[in-house]
């Protein structure tokens, strides 16, 4: 059983609108919770880091936790071109501390 | 302040060569992960150092072993390569224990034929 999971996409958007991402995990001592975004050939680059329940907001991407639904999620608003990427949401915590759990990604494209 | 470097770019060996991939974390950072990403996967964590000392380790075979330096720069060892090992290996430099939130270096390239 995968212990991070997201929807593999591609999740098209057109240019303007909000692309929302979801990712579940199964390590309930989770604590700490990432969304980094990775171009094609590239390496990832940190979005958003997420500790509590809630939504967190920064520029046009807001991340949400949920806890108890072992659940969180990104929203991108406003899309543009640029955001056509892979996200990929990471887990830390619990059994393993400073082990990065990522899932697969979800593949996002951006259509004008 | 200096990113987290990592060399070499790209790399082609043969099947039973050995490796050695680096990495220098970023200024101030005194804790190194190590990520191995397969095509269309996510990053599985390898190993993790702190201090010059391994601080976790994931599912990975014994020939994959590490050191860190004491200026916290890490070097990553792969012995008796094999097909499968062809990735990307990501080197990611965080604050140390209870500073969690990592940021990688661009990445080696490894092909393996």
């Amino acid at each position: 059983q995968k212990e991070v999971e997201q929807n593999s996409g591609p999740l098209s958007v057109p240019e303007g609108a909000i692309a929302s991402l979801n990712c579940t995990y199964s390590d309930r001592g989770s604590q700490s919770f990432f969304w980094y975004r990775q171009y094609s050939g590239k390496s990832p680059e940190l979005i958003m880091s997420i500790y509590s329940n809630g939504d967190k907001e920064d520029g046009r991407f807001t991340a949400q936790l949920n806890k108890a639904s072992q659940y969180v999620s990104l929203l991108i608003r406003d899309s543009q071109p640029s955001d056509s990427a892979t996200y990929l949401c990471a887990v830390n915590g619990g059994d393993s501390w400073g082990k990065l759990q990522f899932g697969a990604g979800t593949q996002v494209v951006v259509t004008p | 302040e200096t990113g987290v470097t990592q060399s070499p770019t790209h790399l082609i060996k043969t099947r039973g060569q050995q490796v050695t991939l680096r990495c220098s974390s970023q200024s101030g950072h005194n804790t190194v992960s190590w990520y191995q990403q397969a095509l269309g996967q996510g990053p599985q964590f390898i190993f993790q150092y702190y201090r010059e000392e391994e601080n976790g380790r994931g599912n990975f075979p014994p020939r994959f072993s590490g050191l860190q330096f004491p200026n916290y720069s890490s070097e990553l060892n792969v012995n008796a390569l094999e097909l499968d090992d062809s990735a990307l290996y990501l080197c990611a430099s965080s604050g140390g224990v209870g500073a969690d939130t990592q940021y990688f270096g661009p990445g080696t390239r490894l092909t393996v034929l």
